[in-house]
């Protein structure tokens, strides 16, 4: 079965520090997402993705973040100036050949990202 | 601020027997509906989702669908230790439709 693939599986950088974690989402899919999880707390919405643009993002997706489909398979999440608080598992998920409305969800394996 | 409520947890239940897993969401305009489960450490798994009002079955898993009362639930019947794991109830939000709102999670632990 497909899947949404993420690298690193674990990221550790230092306060200040720029990073950028990989994903590749499931070949056929349109619309591409990022999630994060902050230890034993909910998985949060960062921004959507569809049509080479970003069609929605959060509050929590400020000017530090930024995402870019660089090429036909890729999609990365960049953070420009590492803040502690950054420190979280990241989910990348893709979904829908169509609507995005009522297609579910697939997951990649996530990145655990450490801001030390 | 659109929220989706579980309980917590554990949810302990024998081997067999059938786990049943809530959540409410403040969202009435919301479609569309996702359970996932999440093991410790592990990314969201997609079980179930479910669109319509009633009950959707796929193999031991069951999702029930009130929106008039905005409430979602999964039966897991003839629960297993490997069922062990935290479910995640997501609704989509209805202004924003690429955004999951996600609850808290359920963790469910099923003893042999």
């Amino acid at each position: 079965e497909p899947e949404v693939t993420q690298t690193p599986s674990h990221q550790v950088t230092q306060m200040g520090q720029e990073v950028i974690l990989r994903c590749v989402p499931i070949s056929n899919h349109l619309y591409f997402y990022w999630y994060r999880q902050i230890l034993g707390q909910k998985v949060e919405f960062l921004v959507s993705f569809y049509n080479n643009e970003i069609s929605e993002k959060s509050e929590i997706f400020d000017d530090q973040f930024s995402v870019e489909r660089p090429d036909g398979s890729n999609f990365t999440l960049k953070i420009r100036s590492t803040k502690l608080e950054d420190s979280a598992m990241y989910f990348c998920a893709s979904s829908g050949t169509s609507s995005s409305y009522n297609s579910p969800l697939h997951f990649g394996n996530g990145t655990r990202l450490t801001v030390t | 601020q659109k929220e989706v409520e579980q309980n917590s947890g554990p949810l302990s239940v024998p081997e067999g027997a059938i786990a049943s897993l809530n959540c409410t969401y403040s969202d009435r305009g919301s479609q569309s509906f996702f359970w996932y489960r999440q093991y410790s450490g592990k990314s969201p798994e997609l079980i179930m989702f479910i669109y319509s009002n009633g009950d959707k079955e796929d193999g031991r898993f069951t999702a029930q669908l009130n929106k008039a009362s905005q409430y979602v639930s999964l039966l897991i019947r003839d629960s297993q230790p490997s069922d062990s794991a935290t479910y995640l109830c997501a609704v989509k939000d209805s202004t924003n439709t690429d955004k999951l709102i996600f609850g808290t999670g359920t963790r469910l632990q099923v003893f042999p």
